[in-house]
């Protein structure tokens, strides 16, 4: 089945040690986004790509990074994580325009420890 | 601008009882709107989308919504309440110039036995 698939589901890192998240898509979407969502919250967009063009969110800090090699890979590098960066990390994909639904992978759940 | 209120941040109901789910939503441009579940620890499940076709939207596992514009609402209704329908579940606006979703606070579902 095309999917949304994230990787790993659950990743520990320690205070300051960089930490990269994977997402891989099989729908050949155009649009690649990246979420954080904390305990009890609506996911908050980090940023996105429309196929090679990055978009990054004005209150994104500078700690997160996004690569994007190809059409189904992408990439979110927290460069030194603190306490407050542990969340589930949500990948999503979608055709581009305003009528498309966006399609979610499963989620990283990032620990800091 | 847009922005989505989802009106109860809990909803607690009785299995095989009628469950509602409250959503108001502003938009500048005509909107598209959905409705996602989120299981715990799970990625985000579209049940329905409205872009402008029919006002009252049928979506997976037995889900239906209306699109009012009068009112600005989208509420999102299930005649009947199963214990695997207990999660969280956000209204999402997209207006038609854009291709970022803006969600609500969510909704936590609970079904009693």
């Amino acid at each position: 089945d095309a999917m949304v698939i994230q990787n790993p589901r659950y990743q520990v890192t320690q205070f300051g040690k960089p930490v990269t998240l994977s997402c891989s898509q099989t729908l050949n979407h155009n649009v690649m986004y990246w979420y954080q969502q904390k305990s009890s919250q609506a996911p908050k967009l980090l940023f996105h790509y429309y196929d090679k063009d990055f978009n990054n969110e004005a209150d994104t800090p500078d700690n997160f990074q996004s690569r994007r090699p190809n059409t189904s890979f992408c990439f979110l590098d927290i460069r030194s994580p603190g306490l407050g960066d542990a969340a589930m990390y949500l990948c999503a994909t979608s055709r581009g325009g305003a009528a498309y639904e966006q399609y979610f992978g499963p989620g990283t759940r990032l620990t800091v420890t | 601008a847009q922005s989505v209120t989802q009106l109860d941040s809990h909803v607690s109901v009785s299995e095989g009882t009628p469950v509602l789910l409250r959503c108001n939503y502003s938009s500048s441009y005509s909107p598209s709107l959905f409705w996602y579940v989120q299981h715990p620890n799970k990625g985000l499940q579209l049940l329905l989308k409205y872009t402008s076709a029919a006002t009252l939207v049928k979506g997976i596992n037995g889900f239906e919504a209306e699109f009012k514009k009068s009112e600005t609402s989208f509420h999102l209704t299930k005649p009947s309440a199963h214990m695997s329908d207990a999660a969280e579940y956000f209204c999402v606006v997209t207006p038609s110039n854009d291709y970022k979703l803006s969600f609500g606070a969510g909704t936590t579902v609970t079904v009693r036995a």
